[in-house]
């Protein structure tokens, strides 16, 4: 079973403050990268999907990059408010044997406080 | 608006009871999977389905059933030999297997064993 790692666990900032996580991945076999935020009751969404060693992408205030050779991508918010607290999901996907599946890390949990 | 239906939302099963979990989309999705989420995991494959009648075990498929005999539809049987069944089930498609490609989640489904 492969091992994905976010950092931290949980973050409690102010409106208005940037802030970033971390995803640690496998470093071999990288075929893709996810990014999903979940909102309380509701469904996990899709943010990024990253395939490409150095590439960087953007979503309004929320940006993530991508460095597959030392397995790691970072997500960025720039000026967090309150409607983004959720958690934020990063997967893994290896592709060859592990055809089909996506490896999920444990989340990290925002919470900007206005 | 096309999505994915999981229903019931909560559903409480006796010991040793069987219970079947539905997941139902319309956005003509190939690929199906079914995770679990326990408190401070990320979510855990179960099984997955790349096209009608057939699939495959993901990481924790022990005490799961799952059928595929429609591309809309890819229920999940919890079964008396899950010895943990109570936690929070995802289901989710995306457009191929391989995973360039984010999935769409449905709301979930939270069993509960009593």
């Amino acid at each position: 079973i492969l091992n994905v790692e976010q950092s931290p666990q949980s973050l409690h900032v102010q409106e208005g403050d940037s802030t970033n996580f971390t995803c640690s991945f496998p470093s071999s076999n990288f075929y893709a990268l996810h990014w999903y935020r979940w909102e309380t009751a509701k469904s996990p969404e899709a943010l990024f999907v990253m395939t490409l060693n150095g590439d960087e992408k953007k979503k309004g205030r929320i940006s993530a990059t991508l460095n597959t050779k030392e397995g790691y991508s970072y997500l960025y918010i720039k000026g967090s408010q309150p409607e983004d607290s959720a958690t934020y999901l990063c997967a893994f996907y290896a592709g060859g044997t592990s055809y089909g599946k996506l490896t999920f890390g444990q989340g990290t949990i925002l919470t900007v406080h206005p | 608006d096309g999505g994915i239906t999981q229903s019931p939302k909560y559903l409480f099963r006796k010991e040793g009871q069987n219970v079947t979990l539905s997941c139902e989309q319309n956005l003509n999705h190939d690929a199906m999977y079914w995770y679990r989420q326990d408190p401070g995991q990320g979510l855990r494959l179960i099984y997955y389905s790349q096209i009608v009648n057939d699939f495959q075990k993901g990481d924790i498929a022990e005490g799961y059933s799952v059928s595929r005999e429609k591309k809309e539809s890819f229920p999940l049987t919890v079964t008396s030999a899950q010895k943990n069944p109570t936690a929070f089930y995802l289901c989710a498609s995306s457009i191929f297997l391989q995973g360039a490609y984010g999935y769409t989640f449905g709301s979930g489904t939270r069993l509960t064993v009593v």
